[in-house]
């Protein structure tokens, strides 16, 4: 089954303890991304990867970090998480890394709680 | 920069009445629109998607409307069903260097058996 798989589903965790909130994708999609949804702002996109070793900022990048070391996988890295980075977020892929247009696969989220 | 306005936040509708929801954008060099509905509890699916060459897309009970003059795309549902309740979210996307989409808030549609 096609898919996008994202771990954990929810987490709760404290100020400053670094996590990985890791995002793999069976679809062999070159584009992948990360989005955080808060009430009222929708979804923001955090990074991008158009392909293996290429990753870029989107809107709100600050505090976090991502790698793409191989096409599947995706993690989203939250060095010292801070209570404003809770949140729900979600993985996404689609084909075609050069290419502005095509269906996003979403995850089903995750749900972070940072106290 | 780039900005998608989705109207309104909350919609409720009565079981077989229609639902609209509005977007506008402001890079008139946008290309691309899809729209986006999510359940609870799930992440968003793609339900419909237009592009800019074509005014007007439909699929069943639900359609896709673009006016590129006035910048804005609008989702039509007909015969609303309980199951159409969800967050709807639309999105454009510029053929640019950022190959990013630029989502909307969101609208809750509530369908009321």
């Amino acid at each position: 089954e096609a898919q996008v798989t994202q771990n954990p589903r929810y987490l709760i965790t404290v100020t400053g303890k670094k996590l990985t909130v890791t995002c793999s994708q069976n679809m062999n999609h070159e584009y992948m991304s990360w989005y955080r949804q808060d009430p009222g702002l929708g979804l923001r996109q955090i990074y991008y990867s158009m392909n293996v070793e290429v990753t870029d900022k989107g809107d709100v990048p600050e505090g976090y970090k991502v790698s793409r070391k191989e096409k599947r996988n995706f993690p989203l890295i939250l060095e010292s998480p801070s209570p404003n980075q809770t949140s729900l977020y979600f993985c996404a892929s689609r084909v075609g890394g050069g290419l502005n247009t095509g269906e996003l696969f979403f995850g089903e989220g995750s749900r972070l709680t940072v106290l | 920069g780039e900005n998608v306005e989705q109207h309104p936040s909350t919609l409720s509708v009565q079981e077989g009445d229609s639902a609209v929801i509005k977007c506008t954008y402001s890079d008139s060099a946008s290309n691309y629109f899809p729209w986006y509905k999510q359940e609870l509890g799930k992440g968003p699916q793609l339900i419909i998607d237009i592009r800019s060459n074509v005014g007007e897309k439909k699929d069943q009970r639900i359609a896709v409307t673009l006016n590129k003059t006035a910048k804005h795309f609008s989702l039509h549902i007909t015969e609303t069903q309980p199951e159409d309740s969800a967050v709807y979210f639309c999105a454009a996307s510029i053929p640019s260097g950022t190959y990013k989409y630029i989502f909307g808030t969101g609208t809750r549609l509530k369908v009321l058996a």
